[in-house]
């Protein structure tokens, strides 16, 4: 297994811009995580799945963001419109029960 | 609310020379505690967990109630070593794998 695909690895916008992240997990794990990763606030989780179900969405920081799992293999993230303070690097990470987080590369998002 | 604290956000140490990262948490209840490690330019990865009582890389952490602590400690440390270090906090059952992460310690092995 490939383990958690991310793509892009790199994004570069203009503020206002729509960006869309995309993540495919780990066959057979059933959940699935968004983090975002700054310098000042660290790894914080946006939102995560349980058997493609949004389970928790609290870390989502504003109505301009959106995750979707529309089936076991393939989530989005969405930012709509982006904005520079959106910059960071957005993970990904899949699990099955206590095995713990498998993460993706991430994204380096920069919102020029 | 659970929290994780990493005091230090950098630390140097020479090879051989032994390392602790320190972690606090704060959580009422009985969490699963984990260190996570990300080397340059590589993926953040598990490095170990507290409920298997296992030694990677060297590495051990244990989990002390009474201070509420769970620092990871390496007796002689190597410069592959260097890398971010990341505890979390899970609160298991149904929400195993949502991590609270501390902010991080950069640790550095000096030749």
């Amino acid at each position: 297994d490939a383990g958690v695909i991310q793509s892009p690895r790199h994004e570069v916008t203009e503020m206002g811009q729509e960006v869309t992240l995309r993540c495919k997990p780990i066959s057979g794990h059933n959940s699935l995580f968004w983090y975002r990763q700054t310098m000042m606030r660290g790894l914080e989780l946006l939102i995560y799945f349980n058997n493609n179900v949004p389970i928790d969405d609290s870390g989502m920081p504003e109505d301009r963001f959106s995750a979707k799992m529309p089936n076991a293999s393939f989530s989005t993230l969405k930012i709509q419109p982006s904005e520079p303070r959106d910059s960071a690097v957005y993970f990904c990470a899949s699990s099955l029960g206590p095995l713990g987080l498998f993460f993706g590369s991430g994204t380096q998002l920069s919102v020029l | 609310a659970q929290r994780v604290t990493q005091p230090e956000k950098l630390l140097s140490v020479f090879k051989g020379a032994p390392v602790e990262l320190k972690c606090n948490y704060s959580y009422s209840g009985s969490p699963e505690l984990f260190w996570y490690v990300q080397y340059s330019r590589q993926r953040l990865q598990l490095l170990l967990r507290h409920i298997s009582r296992e030694s990677i890389k060297g590495f051990t952490a244990d989990l002390n109630k009474g201070e509420t602590s769970f620092h990871l400690k390496k007796p002689f440390a190597q410069e592959e070593d260097s890398a971010m270090y990341y505890c979390a906090l899970s609160v298991g059952g149904t929400s195993y794998g949502k991590l609270t992460f501390g902010q991080g310690t950069i640790l550095t092995v000096h030749p």
